[in-house]
């Protein structure tokens, strides 16, 4: 079966502009959550839907916001983009995070901010 | 908040050479526990886990781990690592929170082996 598929795979913003990142979970999996991957920090965790609804939150500002829609497919937004937030983002699924499933993980949008 | 250490930052080893990467965790209570690894310009995949029963876990690629709850570690071994082993591992640790299981990943540790 079709593996979480991420798009874009690379990406180019200036600061201050936006960026809208999408994720499509595999077949039947309702929980998507997003991560930031940097050198420095490892895997930061954003926040995770389920259901439309976002369930938990990671420690990052406002800036970063999601949704999901009824099919499971998830977007992140980045608005007021930073040099900072020049990151590998990745979206991971799994069929329901409340059973404590493994992910399975996309292979990530790169962003780098100018 | 739990959190998870990785203790090795970067490894270097031999082909045929033992690895050993060490994981700790700070959560007292029920956890799920996981080691992913990334190939080269590859996406996370994930390379066993552990939920209940037998504290030692295998994997794939000869990959195993133990689960010592008493010491709150969950460490990698491979008895023999080849070159095609080189990668990023990282150890992750489940536990409860706001109704739902989210992963929090150790800083990863950077795997090289020389032919």
């Amino acid at each position: 079966k079709a593996g979480v598929t991420q798009t874009p795979r690379y990406l180019i913003k200036t600061r201050g502009q936006q960026v809208t990142l999408s994720c499509s979970p595999i077949s039947g999996h309702r929980s998507v959550s997003w991560y930031q991957q940097t050198p420095g920090q490892g895997l930061q965790f954003l926040f995770e839907y389920f259901s439309e609804t976002q369930r938990n939150k990671g420690n990052f500002p406002g800036r970063f916001s999601g949704r999901q829609f009824s099919n499971s497919r998830s977007e992140m937004n980045v608005s007021t983009l930073e040099l900072g937030d020049s990151a590998l983002y990745l979206c991971a699924s799994s069929p329901n995070s409340r059973e404590g499933y493994g992910y399975t993980f996309g292979s990530g949008t790169r962003l780098t901010v100018v | 908040a739990q959190s998870v250490s990785q203790h090795n930052h970067h490894v270097i080893l031999s082909e045929a050479a033992s690895l050993e990467l060490g994981c700790n965790y700070s959560y007292g209570g029920t956890v799920n526990l996981f080691w992913y690894v990334q190939y080269p310009g590859q996406h996370l995949q994930l390379l066993l886990k552990y939920f209940s029963g037998d504290p030692l876990v295998k994997g794939i690629k000869g990959f195993e781990a133990e689960f010592i709850k008493s010491k709150f570690s969950f460490n990698l071994r491979k008895p023999s690592v080849q070159w095609s082993d080189t990668a990023e591992y990282f150890c992750a640790v489940n536990a409860p929170s706001g109704g739902s299981y989210i992963p929090t990943f150790g800083r990863g540790t950077s795997l090289i082996v020389h032919p």
